[in-house]
């Protein structure tokens, strides 16, 4: 089974609309990244989270870590087409002296106008 | 500042052949993750340079090998190609493993 799972795999919405895409690790989570990925293109980093309860803000998204749950949930306020993309989370972890980052399937967003 | 760069963005190799792509992260970052994409098993772990040193590595064939420069540029190398080894590849740079990881474009990959 995967290590990190999101879901959906797959959302449509339409422009205006709120949505929310979760990732629930099977392991501990140390800490937990948000990037988004344009089909082909490389990833955008969104935002880090590190500490359970932490919350963070950029522009209309909202990222949330529940370290008792071992889950993290990214929220994108009233959407518009520019957050078309795949969502993936990645969790850190532990290496030989570094850490490396395990990535879920991600999350493909389609806004519709 | 400018961003992670990679070379080539796309790349076309028959099997058996072998490959090198190239990443240069961003200036001051001395940590360099590699990631191979595919649809089936999504982004996946390579390895990680960091001072010229393999710090990490993925559960991936001897096949994939790597380096890194005293400038922190780093070169991926795959030899005797299969046709699963078609993926977009990515790197990541960043000041040290324990801070954000920041992506290039990719190398899009394909062997026929």
């Amino acid at each position: 089974s995967q290590e990190l799972e999101q879901s959906p795999q797959s959302l449509i919405v339409q422009e205006g609309k709120n949505l929310t895409i979760n990732c629930t690790s099977s392991k501990t989570l140390y800490g937990l990244y948000w990037y988004k990925q344009k089909y082909g293109e490389g990833l955008i980093f969104l935002m880090m989270l590190q500490k359970g309860g932490e919350e963070k803000s950029h522009e209309k998204i909202t990222a949330k870590l529940d370290e008792k749950k071992q889950q993290s949930s990214l929220h994108i306020t009233a959407s518009q087409p520019s957050h078309a993309g795949i969502y993936l989370c990645g969790a850190k972890r532990e290496g030989a002296g570094s850490y490396q980052l395990t990535f879920g399937k991600g999350t493909k967003l389609s806004v519709i106008p | 500042k400018a961003g992670v760069t990679q070379t080539p963005r796309y790349l076309i190799k028959t099997r058996g052949q072998q490959v090198t792509l190239s990443c240069s992260p961003i200036s001051g970052h001395r940590s360099v993750s590699w990631y191979q994409q595919t649809p089936g098993q999504g982004l996946q772990f390579l390895f990680e340079y960091f001072s010229e040193t393999q710090r990490n590595k993925g559960n991936f064939p001897g096949r994939f090998s790597g380096r890194q420069f005293s400038n922190s540029r780093s070169e991926m190398n795959v030899s005797t190609l299969e046709l699963g080894d078609s993926a977009l590849y990515l790197c990541a740079s960043s000041q040290d493993s324990y801070n954000e990881q920041f992506f290039g474009p990719g190398t899009r990959l394909t062997v026929l």
